[in-house]
């Protein structure tokens, strides 16, 4: 069975701190992909990144950075120095060779003034 | 510029009824997919379509139809035998291993 989990349902931080989302996927397939969205308040799903599961080197663009461990099945985000554009809700995502697309619940990402 | 049309972005019916939920792609993908988000669910995988006159049941599809006559185009159905429509409804389409998502139907049923 595969299955996304994203433990953290909504985190606070104040501006210009840095945030890490967790997102641990499970699937028995040894070639799958690892995506994640944000989806602001208007909601449509912006795509952040996608990863592929023979890949594992870490990630930066810009602010954003991903630490992909095969070894926990982990897939994290973090946002450095964060700006309150980044509230929104984000969601860690997993598809395999069936072409489905599931996604974690999502965590609800609050960056106070 | 290609990408996803999903139509109208809010609709409201009366239950009971069914209503047709329009999604439309100039992206030339083959694979299309329905989704359901309900607050604090995420999103879930309603019907999707790998191929023009072929589609499957995806992990809710109780209460949905869904064609697909045409490659740019996949309608879903929300049928009175859906016992709760009222939902936030994305449509999104595969070329390799990009998805790309439209914006969105509201649906109110009231």
């Amino acid at each position: 069975a595969q299955k996304v989990t994203q433990a953290q349902t909504e985190i606070s931080v104040v501006e210009k701190e840095d945030v890490t989302l967790d997102c641990v996927y499970e699937t028995r397939d040894t070639t799958y992909y690892l995506f994640w969205y944000k989806q602001p308040p208007s909601g449509e799903l912006v795509f952040l990144i996608r990863r592929n599961s023979f890949d594992e080197q870490n990630e930066i663009s810009g602010r954003y950075s991903w630490n992909f461990q095969k070894s926990t099945s982990s897939f994290n985000f973090t946002i450095t120095a964060s700006q309150v554009v980044d509230s929104a809700v984000y969601f860690c995502a997993l598809s395999n060779r069936d072409d489905k697309i599931i996604f974690g619940k999502g965590t609800r990402l609050h960056i106070l003034p | 510029d290609g990408g996803i049309t999903q139509s109208p972005k809010y609709l409201f019916r009366k239950e009971g009824q069914n209503v047709t939920l329009s999604c439309e792609q100039n992206l030339n993908h083959d694979a299309m997919y329905w989704y359901r988000q309900d607050p604090g669910q995420g999103l879930r995988l309603i019907y999707y379509s790998q191929i023009v006159n072929d589609f499957q049941k995806g992990d809710i599809a109780e209460g949905y139809s869904v064609s697909r006559e045409k490659k740019e185009s996949f309608p879903l159905t929300v049928t009175s035998a859906q016992k709760n429509p009222t939902a936030f409804y994305l449509c999104a389409s595969r070329g390799g291993r990009s998805y790309t998502f439209g914006s969105g139907t509201r649906l109110t049923v009231v």
